[in-house]
């Protein structure tokens, strides 16, 4: 099984900062690899997928990157609504299952 | 507007069952395959189980082997989860999700659906 590891699993910041949420692989992936945000009580929304796609409505202020094992999202400028849940997802293997990262809980300092 | 919607959740007693199912609209249901995830209360996302568009693969993470089945009706734009023998650790909100599709990620996701395994 392909374990992963994301973090950190909180991070403060405030209005404008610049912020970065890791995850790492224990294998290759290749671009397998999807970013998630989750706001209290609702269900998670698609941010990113291969790595570096945006998805469609999502602004551009998000941007994802990486490459093997090692993947990264980072938001630009965040703005009020970015505080929330961030989750990693791989799903390389072969039957298609799928594993989430454990999630980043962006606050406001 | 594409949307799932979940039914099904509520209060169940350890070793009963429970059916979720999940209405897709205004998408090709039976041209993606489905998944069902599901999060514990404070916990994180675990994928729980997903379908072939036909119905022909199946698959499932270790702990619902044997007691969950998935299942589809594109008839009927449908998406269930028979669970059976439930247990504590199978309280969670049940997703179900388009996908995987593009880079095997989940697009469109419903808003949920709670059970609760309590006697």
């Amino acid at each position: 099984d392909i374990q992963m590891t994301q973090s950190p699993s909180s991070l403060s910041a405030s209005v404008g900062d610049r912020v970065t949420i890791t995850c790492r692989t224990s294998q290759s992936i290749s671009s397998y690899l999807n970013w998630y945000q989750q706001k209290p009580g609702k269900a998670p929304n698609l941010l990113i997928y291969g790595v570096s796609s945006l998805q469609s409505g999502v602004p551009s202020r998000f941007s994802g990157n990486g490459s093997g094992t090692d993947f990264t999202l980072t938001i630009s400028s965040l703005q009020p609504e970015d505080f929330a849940t961030y989750y990693c997802q791989q799903s390389y293997s072969s039957p298609p299952e799928a594993t989430f990262g454990q999630g980043t809980k962006l606050e406001i300092k | 507007e594409v949307q799932l919607v979940e039914s099904g959740g509520g209060l169940v007693q350890p070793g009963g069952s429970l059916r979720l199912s999940c209405a897709a609209s205004r998408f090709t249901f039976s041209g993606y395959w489905m998944t069902w995830v599901r999060q514990a209360p404070g916990k994180g996302l675990e994928w729980v189980a997903n379908i072939k568009q036909d119905g022909s693969e199946k698959y499932y993470v270790d702990s619902a082997k044997g007691r969950f089945t998935i299942s589809r009706d594109n008839a009927k734009n449908s998406l269930y989860l028979q669970m059976n023998s439930l247990g504590a650790e199978d309280t969670a909100v049940y997703y179900c999700a388009r996908g995987p599709s593009k880079s095997n990620a989940f697009d469109i996701w419903g808003q949920g659906t709670m059970v609760t395994v309590s006697s």
